[in-house]
């Protein structure tokens, strides 16, 4: 079965100092999707990538990167140098199933990253 | 802007009322989703209509009835709910399958 484990629940950090959140994925197809998504206090998720799980390259987009590895089904994301506006929800999702032209997303339970000045 | 628009962004509604919830996207997608999400909670996906047609419903009590009149619209009617059911309801979009959602702002329920 699938299942998306995000097993920081909340972290706290000052401002500038880098964070990681952890997502541990299971899932029994070689074939799948995996997200991250931020929700600010607004309620919006916003999408932030889409990884396939053919392409296992890291990826850095300005202060985030991620690094995806198959070997330990993990995709954790990094923000470096934080700032109060990433204080947010972040959701980490899997998809397996997206065979009839849409897409079932598995979202973890979300870590809730508070950034302080 | 994400180009997905839901109303009302707030709907306090008593257990007999009657209430829709509606989104609207503009981006040109083929398959839209109602997600619930209460706290503590995981985002619980509820229904999925691809092409206008409703391709998942996840066992959701027929107090939610959705409606996807044509590809850019979904609606989520409501009817004698329960307090449990306040939450916020989410609406997203996607374009193919393995795609990424766009997700609107959000309806906050209130059951009272």
């Amino acid at each position: 079965a699938q299942k998306v484990t995000q097993a920081q629940t909340e972290i706290s950090v000052v401002e500038k100092e880098d964070v990681t959140l952890d997502c541990v994925y299971e899932t029994r197809d070689t074939t799948y999707y995996l997200f991250w998504y931020k929700q600010p206090p607004s309620g919006e998720l916003v999408f932030l990538i889409r990884r396939n799980s053919f392409d296992e390259q890291n990826e850095i987009s300005g202060r985030y990167s991620w690094n995806f590895q198959k070997s330990t089904s993990s995709f954790n994301f990094t923000i470096t140098a934080s700032q109060v506006v990433d204080s947010a929800v972040y959701f980490c999702a899997l998809s397996d199933d997206f065979s009839g032209g849409y897409n079932k997303l598995i979202f973890g339970a979300g870590t809730r990253l508070a950034v302080h000045p | 802007e994400t180009g997905v628009t839901q109303t009302p962004r707030h709907l306090v509604m008593g257990m007999t009322n009657k209430k829709s919830l509606k989104c609207e996207q503009h981006l040109g997608h083929n398959a839209m989703y109602w997600y619930k999400q209460s706290a503590k909670k995981p985002l619980e996906l509820m229904f999925v209509y691809s092409l206008e047609e409703r391709v998942e419903n996840n066992s959701v009590p027929s107090r939610f009835s959705p409606e996807c009149p044509n590809s850019s619209h979904l609606f989520l009617h409501l009817h004698t709910l329960q307090p449990e059911d306040s939450a916020l309801y989410l609406c997203a979009s996607s374009q193919e399958g393995g795609d990424e959602q766009y997700f609107g702002p959000g309806t906050r329920l209130t059951v009272t």
